[in-house]
């Protein structure tokens, strides 16, 4: 199975900030991989897929990148309804894997 | 707009059975894959199962091989997941998802496995 490490676990951080988050995998997926948000208590809304290919209705802050094992999800500026949890997710092959998951908090 | 609305969850003992549905309208349900994903309570999410447009390929995370079985009836825009020998472990929201990389997610509905 393909391993999804994610970092970091949780990251606090101001409105306004740019923030990074990171997806490694344990063998090359391509550019095989989504993002997802998760509000607290709500379910899953995709962000990103085909590693850096913006959702429809997304707004243009969050950006990704990366091919291979090394990618990236990218807010540029942070908003009060962007603290929420974030995970990625590898499609390239079975068993599809998720990241852990980074819980963004307010600073 | 897509929409995907779950049901079926409940309170079942180890050992028994739970059949989920998920009711889809907004697009063109034969012409997509369809997933389905669970998270255990305070924890990260988790692929459990996808099937392709027909019907003819389904796919399984191992823990759940040989208990659930997902299908589908194009001529009702549904998506199932028949639940079988259920566990503790099975104790999740259970979410459908749109599409075989998960372009759009239902609310999800709630599986407790417990005596």
């Amino acid at each position: 199975d393909i391993q999804m490490t994610q970092s970091p676990f949780s990251l606090s951080a101001s409105v306004g900030d740019r923030v990074t988050i990171t997806c490694r995998a344990s063998q090359g997926i391509r550019n095989d991989l989504g993002w997802f948000q998760q509000p607290p208590g709500k379910a899953p809304k995709r962000l990103i897929y085909a590693a850096s290919s913006l959702q429809s209705g997304v707004p243009s802050r969050f950006s990704g990148s990366g091919s291979g094992t090394e990618f990236t999800l990218t807010i540029s500026s942070l908003q009060p309804e962007d603290f929420a949890a974030y995970y990625c997710l590898q499609y390239n092959s079975y068993p599809f894997t998720f990241g852990q998951g980074t819980k963004l908090e307010i600073k | 707009e897509v929409q995907l609305v779950e049901s079926g969850g409940g309170l079942v003992q180890p050992g028994g059975s739970l059949r989920l549905s998920c009711a889809a309208s907004g697009f063109t349900f034969s012409s997509q894959w369809m997933s389905w994903a669970r998270q255990r309570p305070g924890k990260g999410l988790e692929w459990v199962a996808n099937i392709k447009r027909d019907g003819s390929e389904k796919n399984y995370v191992d823990s759940v091989k040989g208990r659930f079985t997902i299908s589908r009836d194009n001529a009702k825009n549904s998506l199932y997941l028949q639940m079988n020998s259920l566990r503790a472990e099975d104790t999740a929201m259970y979410y459908c998802a749109c599409g075989g990389w998960f372009d759009y997610w239902g609310q999800g509905t709630l599986v407790a496995v417990s005596s």
